[in-house]
């Protein structure tokens, strides 16, 4: 199994900044995903994070709103721009192996924006 | 449209006592199908996995099935335990859609002494 850690844990920020989340695989990964959750709500797919390559973004997310990097097979951020209430969300971390079923999710970061 | 819809959407048991989940799911052809425990505060948390042909699967105290036919699925928790309370979400892989998942909303079970 792959252990992901994310940081920040919890952030508190003003609406207009941006913040960059971080999430980090213990392992090579092929595939690693970011979603948002809302309050009581399920997961919902922001992107998919290529590495060396743009992210594949999900119908309502655009780059200049959660622009993405992913440098290596174990490292990927994901920023929100340009914050506003309606951020505030949390952001988790998803990996796979091309050739495994299970994916593996990060913690999460309890983002409030006010 | 694909989807995943759980049912109930919360639950309270006493401790000790056996509970069922259920998942009603549209996505077809599909990979495989997971139950995810999600405690506050963290990420989910794989319990089981059951591709198209397998009708149960069992995890300790956790038995999930699948009837591929009516596209429904079950988690059934016995002996419950007050760890146990935490969201309990169904997910569904549609087939070569790469790694993509369609979550239902979760059942939020909580277990009182």
């Amino acid at each position: 199994s792959a252990v992901i850690s994310q940081k920040p844990s919890r952030d508190i920020c003003q609406r207009g900044t941006s913040l960059t989340i971080q999430c980090q695989v213990d392992s090579q990964v092929t595939m690693m995903f970011w979603y948002r959750q809302q309050p009581g709500q399920s997961l919902t797919l922001i992107a998919t994070a290529n590495q060396g390559s743009e992210a594949t973004y999900e119908s309502g997310f655009v780059i200049d709103k959660f622009p993405i990097s992913r440098p290596n097979l174990t490292f990927s951020t994901l920023t929100v721009s340009n914050m506003s209430p309606e951020d505030s969300s949390i952001y988790l971390c998803g990996s796979k192996n091309r050739h495994t079923d299970t994916q593996y999710f990060g913690p999460g970061t309890r983002l409030t924006v006010l | 449209k694909n989807q995943v819809e759980q049912s109930p959407q919360s639950l309270i048991i006493l401790e000790g006592k056996n509970c069922t989940l259920q998942c009603n799911y549209t996505v077809s052809p599909f990979s495989n199908l997971r139950w995810y425990k999600q405690d506050t505060g963290r990420g989910p948390v794989s319990l089981t996995i059951m591709t198209f042909s397998e009708n149960t699967k069992s995890n300790g105290r956790y038995t999930a099935t699948l009837d591929a036919d009516t596209k429904q699925s079950s988690l059934h928790i016995t002996a419950s335990q007050l760890s146990d309370s935490a969201s309990y979400i169904c997910v569904v892989s549609p087939y070569n859609q790469g790694g993509k998942l369609i979550f239902g909303q979760g059942t939020e079970l909580s277990v009182k002494p």
